[in-house]
This record gives structure tokens, sequence and C-alpha cells, in this order.
């Protein structure tokens, strides 16, 4: 069974600071994985997707995610923290034989300035 | 620009009281879900249809049902709200496949009293 778990429900940095946020996911099969951002009093928008073609994956915003098979992760970072990234970030998983999207619990990163 | 839109922000109902929920997206999508979130937890399924008028239970489907008689619309009705369905409830649509992209609506807020 699929499952993703997110290290540290919550994260502050300072403002130009590096930005990690941890994912894993456990899949039987080759996953596609995904972060999604929530601003506040907002729904969740793409920030990037992995689909097996590059493991280094670049999104919106500066971010960028990198898949590690070994470790079955496929933590996001930015080089440089901003305020307007506050937000709630969501890593998840799927497999292309699966109908459904698995979440993970999501961590609230805060930027001070 | 794709838009999933709600039909409300807000909103605030007694115990025992039937809730509907609308969600409408004007992106042709074929697929459409019906997501809570709860702090901690992350996002979690209730419903989600693959097509017009076929509907499939998520992880947590109790004390739900969806309707979708039109493409583009699909329904969230609690048949008798309870306190513990006090949340926040995200729709989102995929095109076709799960490792689409998920485009979500602003999403509302329900209270039950």
């Amino acid at each position: 069974a699929q499952s993703v778990t997110q290290l540290g429900s919550h994260v502050s940095v300072s403002e130009g600071a590096l930005v990690l946020l941890r994912c894993n996911y456990s899949s039987s099969v080759p996953p596609y994985l995904f972060w999604y951002v929530q601003y506040p009093n907002q729904g969740l928008q793409l920030l990037l997707k992995y689909t097996s073609a590059a493991t280094l994956v670049k999104g919106i915003n500066g971010f960028e995610a990198e898949f590690k098979k070994s470790e079955t992760s496929f933590h996001l970072t930015k080089p440089s923290a901003h305020m307007s990234d506050a937000a709630e970030y969501f890593c998840a998983v799927t497999e292309t034989s699966y109908d459904k999207v698995i979440f993970g619990p999501g961590t609230s990163l805060s930027v001070i300035p | 620009d794709v838009k999933v839109t709600q039909s409300s922000r807000y909103l605030v109902k007694r115990t025992g009281e039937k809730v509907f929920l609308e969600c409408v997206q004007d992106m042709d999508h074929e697929n459409m879900f019906w997501y809570r979130q709860d702090p901690g937890l992350g996002l979690r399924l209730i419903y989600f249809s693959y097509d017009v008028k076929m509907k499939e239970k998520g992880d947590i489907p109790e004390g739900y049902s969806v309707s979708r008689e039109k493409k583009e619309r699909f329904s969230l009705i609690l048949e008798s709200a309870s306190t513990n369905q006090t949340s926040m409830y995200l729709c989102a649509s995929t095109f076709r496949l799960s490792t689409d992209t998920q485009y979500f609506g602003p999403g509302t807020r329900l209270t039950v009293l």
C-alpha cells in the first residue's frame, strides 16, 4: 500500500535561508510524486511533479525536488526563503495503475523576517 | 485559466441538518474528488467520480454521499450533519488519470453546531 510521511509538521526558517521540507514515500512500483502548496485561505496548487523523466524536478517559485529511489525520498528545497513562501506544503504519491492520490499530513512553513 | 469553484467559502449548520456542498469545474475534466482537510491529517479522500453518474468510495465515505449528474458538477451531501464533520472540504478535478495534476477549489469551511 502506498503511504507518505512528512517529517516535521512545522518548519521555521529565516528569510534568505535554505528551505528543506522532507517527504518519504512507500510504493511497490515506480511512483509519481507531487508537491502541492496551500496558501492561507486557498486551495492547493501544484508546485512540481516527478514522472520519471528526470530525478531533479524544478517547479514554480524557485522550488525544486530530487527523487532518490534508494532513500524513497522526494525532499523539497529552495535556496533562499521569501516571506511569500509561508504556506502549508503537501507531498503526494500515486501510481499509474492507481485511481487516487495519497497525500501526506502536510508541513507548515513559517518564514521569519 | 483553469477554474474549480465551490459554492460556499464558509458554512455554519446545525446537527442533523442536510448539507449540500457543490463544486463546478470548467476544464472538461473527467475525474472529480472530494477531500476533507483536518490539521495533522492532511487530505483524506471522501468520494471520487470518474464519469457522469459514476462514483467510488474513498477512504472515509461514512456519513457522506455524492452526486454527479453533469460532467462539470460534483456535489457532496451530508445526509445528517454531525459535529465531527466540522472540517475544511476541498474539491478537485483531473483530466483523466491519477497521475495528472489535480486542480483544487478554494475550499469550504464547514462548522456544525
